[in-house]
């Protein structure tokens, strides 16, 4: 079965600060997805991020970066220098070999700066 | 390029009434996905379409719940008669194969209120 888990459901910090997102998934697939998306008070989910199970290079894209490591099933989301536009829901997603298109959303972390 | 369309952005209707929801894929995707999204909860898949069949609908609520994709494009979700927890976030989604990167791209949503 697949499973994601996103323990931190609200964090809030003062604008500037660093920020950890985590997500950890559960899988039997070997080959597998990960995802992260942003869902601000729009409501239109933004995708930011596809990682595949055999890919575990920490990967960083402007304050963005993201450590995946197999050996504890997670998949963290750091946002460094927070800013208030970062305020939004973001979501852990994983889809497994046998339905690449079926993803499986973790419940979402709320975060909230503040200017 | 233009994003996926939903419409409308909100309803609310009374209880025992029916509802459709309109969504326009983005251009070129051939798979197109309906998501119910309740408050505070990530999305859960309702049904998802490759061109015009319909090749995963285990968790679509068959007895009031129907949904179509004429000519493989655009898509109509369809709930007669609605209940009052049938109140959510209502996403649309559409993704593409190429390149196999299987990435979702999500419309804004329409958000049911049943009363």
């Amino acid at each position: 079965a697949q499973k994601v888990t996103q323990a931190q459901t609200e964090i809030s910090v003062v604008e500037k600060e660093d920020v950890t997102l985590d997500c950890v998934y559960e899988t039997r697939d070997t080959t597998y997805y990960l995802f992260w998306y942003k869902q601000p008070p729009s409501g239109e989910l933004v995708f930011l991020i596809r990682r595949n199970s055999f890919d575990e290079q920490n990967e960083i894209s402007g304050r963005y970066s993201w450590n995946f490591q197999k050996s504890t099933s997670s998949f963290n989301f750091t946002i460094t220098a927070s800013q208030v536009v970062d305020s939004a829901v973001y979501f852990c997603a994983l889809s497994g070999t046998y339905n690449f298109n079926k993803f499986y959303f973790g419940s979402g972390t709320k975060l909230n700066v503040k200017p | 390029e233009a994003g996926v369309v939903q419409s409308p952005r909100y309803k609310i209707i009374e209880k025992k009434q029916p509802v459709a929801f309109w969504c326009n894929p983005i251009s070129g995707h051939n798979t197109l996905y309906w998501y119910r999204q309740n408050l505070g909860q990530g999305p859960e898949l309702l049904i998802r379409y490759e061109n015009e069949e319909a090749v995963d609908d285990s968790q679509l609520p068959k007895d009031r719940f129907s949904a179509e994709r004429l000519k493989g494009v655009d898509s109509t979700l369809k709930i007669q008669p609605a209940e009052l927890g049938d109140s959510a976030v209502y996403l649309c989604a559409s993704s593409s194969p190429i390149g196999q990167t299987y990435e979702q791209y999500f419309g804004p949503g329409t958000r049911l209120t049943v009363t």
